[in-house]
């Protein structure tokens, strides 16, 4: 079946620093891949979307490009903010709509 | 404005006894979901509904159920047989289920065994 791998975290960074949350993917056919961030006690709200190979998705910084032929998904930010702090999730919809999502990782920034 | 409401946001299960947890939604979505998260293990999924009146299974639908009885509505029980109820639990909604397209979550549930 689908599955997502993310880097482990937590993750802390200073302020200012550049981020990297590792992410790659198993699907059969071609699935569209999400970042999702969730704040402490709230639920998870979309980052970005890529919904085929080589495209780049892009918000508030962050980005990510959809990488077929290393099936990768990783998210990047050159300078990472404290209100940036707070769990962000890969996940890939793959076939039948359903939803596979990553174990989170926890990102911390300090001033 | 259009979202998802969950409530209560914390509840607390006395041992054999049943709770339903609420997820109603305005943005006239037809398909719903019920996701579980543990600390560090990610979403998992209860069940989940593309329209009125249906309902499948997700990978931990055992000890939980649900109903779709209107369209911006998906209450999720939780039963006795769920051993391991304490979690935080999320409802989300898509327009139509379609693979490129976003969920949108409610606020959660955190649900306590006492």
């Amino acid at each position: 079946g689908d599955s997502v791998t993310q880097m482990e975290g937590p993750v802390t960074l200073s302020e200012e620093a550049f981020l990297t949350i590792n992410c790659t993917y198993t699907a059969t056919g071609y699935p569209s891949l999400f970042w999702y961030v969730q704040y402490p006690g709230e639920g998870l709200q979309l980052l970005l979307k890529a919904t085929k190979a080589d495209d780049k998705g892009s918000n508030k910084g962050f980005e990510a490009t959809y990488r077929k032929e290393t099936t990768s998904f990783h998210l990047e930010k050159g300078s990472v903010q404290v209100s940036d702090s707070a769990v962000y999730f890969c996940a890939l919809t793959g076939g039948y709509q359903k939803v596979t999502f990553g174990t989170g990782t926890k990102l911390q920034v300090i001033p | 404005d259009g979202g998802i409401t969950q409530s209560p946001k914390y509840l607390f299960r006395k041992e054999g006894q049943n709770v339903t947890l609420s997820c109603e939604q305005n943005l006239n979505h037809d398909a719903m979901y019920w996701y579980r998260q543990d600390p560090g293990q990610g979403l998992r999924l209860i069940y989940y509904s593309q329209i009125v009146n249906d309902f499948q299974k997700g990978d931990i639908a055992e000890g939980y159920s649900v109903s779709r009885e209107k369209k911006e509505s998906f209450p999720l029980t939780v039963t006795s047989a769920q051993k391991n109820p304490t979690a935080f639990y999320l409802c989300a909604s898509t327009g139509t289920g379609a693979t490129n397209e976003k969920l949108f979550f409610g606020s959660g549930t955190q649900l306590s065994v006492l």
